[in-house]
């Protein structure tokens, strides 16, 4: 069973706050880690991709991956009441199938 | 910039029809998904296309759905008869196959809801 385990929330978090989401993987074996966003009623769109240990930063996201820890976050720095969504952690697996997490629900407070 | 299409992008049914979604990837992209994303659950992968071959449908309810690519373009997810389970957002993404590091695009869905 290919798991992936995010906190449902939700959080809040005021204007102009870093938000922090997190997301564990059970197989140890993975190598890709993906980010995306759902706003409701809509389809999920990626926002960071991240394959190797360390910090990635696009703007204001920097996704997080610790794969010893099996562990890969994601901050939202300056967070915009346009950042309140769902966020989904997504795991690719050999085989390249995909399994995500149920996501965390955020909303940024104006 | 491309996009994957789906269509429609809502159906209303009755228990016990047959409906099918449509999904054009992008272009060049090998790897096509479909998804189902039921309210408040992450997408769970329903079945997986490397060009015309099946790659993965172990979450595929067999008696029911059914899906095909034909051509390794476009693809058709079926389902006969709809039960009222069935109620969700389906979701079609595509990737371009180069290896390990390329993602996942989603299309916009397809809101079934069956009554």
């Amino acid at each position: 069973q290919k798991e992936v385990e995010q906190n449902s929330g939700p959080l809040s978090v005021p204007e102009g706050a870093i938000a922090s989401l997190n997301c564990t993987y059970s197989d140890r074996v993975s190598q890709s880690f993906f980010w995306y966003r759902q706003y409701s009623g809509k389809s999920p769109e990626l926002i960071m991709s991240i394959y190797s240990n360390g910090d990635k930063e696009d703007g204001r996201f920097t996704a997080q991956l610790n794969k010893a820890s099996q562990y890969v976050s994601l901050l939202i720095r300056d967070s915009q009441p346009s950042d309140s969504a769902t966020y989904l952690c997504a795991v690719m697996v050999a085989g390249n199938q995909f399994y995500f997490g149920t996501g965390t629900s955020l909303t940024v407070i104006p | 910039e491309a996009e994957v299409a789906q269509s429609p992008r809502y159906k209303i049914t009755e228990k016990s029809q047959a409906v099918a979604f449509w999904c054009d990837p992008i272009s060049g992209h090998a790897t096509l998904y479909w998804y189902r994303q039921i309210l408040g659950q992450g997408p769970e992968l329903l079945v997986q296309f490397q060009d015309e071959s099946v790659v993965d449908d172990s979450q595929l309810p067999k008696d029911r759905f059914s899906a095909e690519r034909l051509k390794g373009v476009d693809s058709t997810l079926k389902i006969q008869p709809a039960e009222l389970g069935d109620s969700a957002m389906y979701l079609c993404a595509s990737r371009n196959f180069l290896g390990s590091y390329t993602e996942q695009f989603f299309g916009p869905g397809t809101r079934l809801t069956v009554l």
